[in-house]
């Protein structure tokens, strides 16, 4: 099976600019999950979609917000970026509910100026 | 909200020794997953520990899940270069249902 995958893999953004993020999980995986990876505070949970649904949210932001498309895909948008979003954005995929047992993709490396 | 407190923060270590990696919370997990995080890409899932006492092996990698399902360590027989990496304990937090990851041990392993 094929991993997960992200796209972009970098991406150079300025101050009050948006961005999207994509992810597309491992075939059959329903659940999808991002979480915003830097080295001060380490891996923190974003949010979780299962079946188009976002059932679980991580205490970012409203500038922080997702989806996720009936074919399980998901994208993940932050509007009016500043500093501090630099980060690697992760996404992880489960077959189950609640989040158990991840595989990542590579992550998106986000720097904004 | 539960934490994950790893220790140590930093390792670096001979090619040969062994390790161990802890990975403790004052509260109860229904079951903890070990990743491997190498530069520059995503958390690799390594295991997943679920009742207490639990021991699993892995190539030279052994976990082990506590008693009272607070605690696992990972120790690593015969450290190879290729060990380094960012080791990261995970567990889902029992009062949000937040996947919630711990502060992670840096590994390296010097040839």
């Amino acid at each position: 099976k094929a991993g997960v995958t992200q796209t972009p893999r970098y991406l150079i953004k300025t101050r009050g600019q948006q961005v999207t993020l994509s992810c597309s999980p491992i075939s059959g995986h329903r659940s999808v999950s991002w979480y915003q990876q830097t080295p001060g505070q380490g891996l923190q949970f974003l949010f979780e979609y299962f079946s188009e649904t976002q059932r679980n949210k991580g205490n970012f932001p409203g500038r922080f917000s997702g989806r996720q498309f009936s074919n399980s895909r998901s994208e993940m948008n932050v509007s009016t970026l500043e500093l501090g979003d630099s980060a690697l954005y992760l996404c992880a995929s489960s077959s189950l509910e609640g989040s158990y047992e991840q595989y990542f993709g590579p992550g998106t490396r986000l720097t904004v100026t | 909200t539960q934490l994950l407190e790893q220790s140590p923060q930093f390792l670096s270590i001979q090619e040969g020794e062994n390790l161990t990696v802890y990975c403790n919370s004052s509260s109860v997990f229904s079951s903890l997953q070990w990743y491997r995080q190498e530069p520059g890409e995503g958390p690799v899932l390594l295991v997943t520990v679920v009742t207490g006492g639990e021991v699993k092996k892995l190539k030279r990698l052994t976990f082990q899940f506590g008693d009272a399902r607070k605690d696992s360590s990972l120790h690593i027989t015969a450290a190879q270069p290729g060990d380094t990496g960012l080791y990261l304990c995970a567990g889902v937090d029992s009062g949000t249902y937040k996947y919630i990851f711990g502060t992670g041990t840096r590994l390296k392993v010097l040839a």
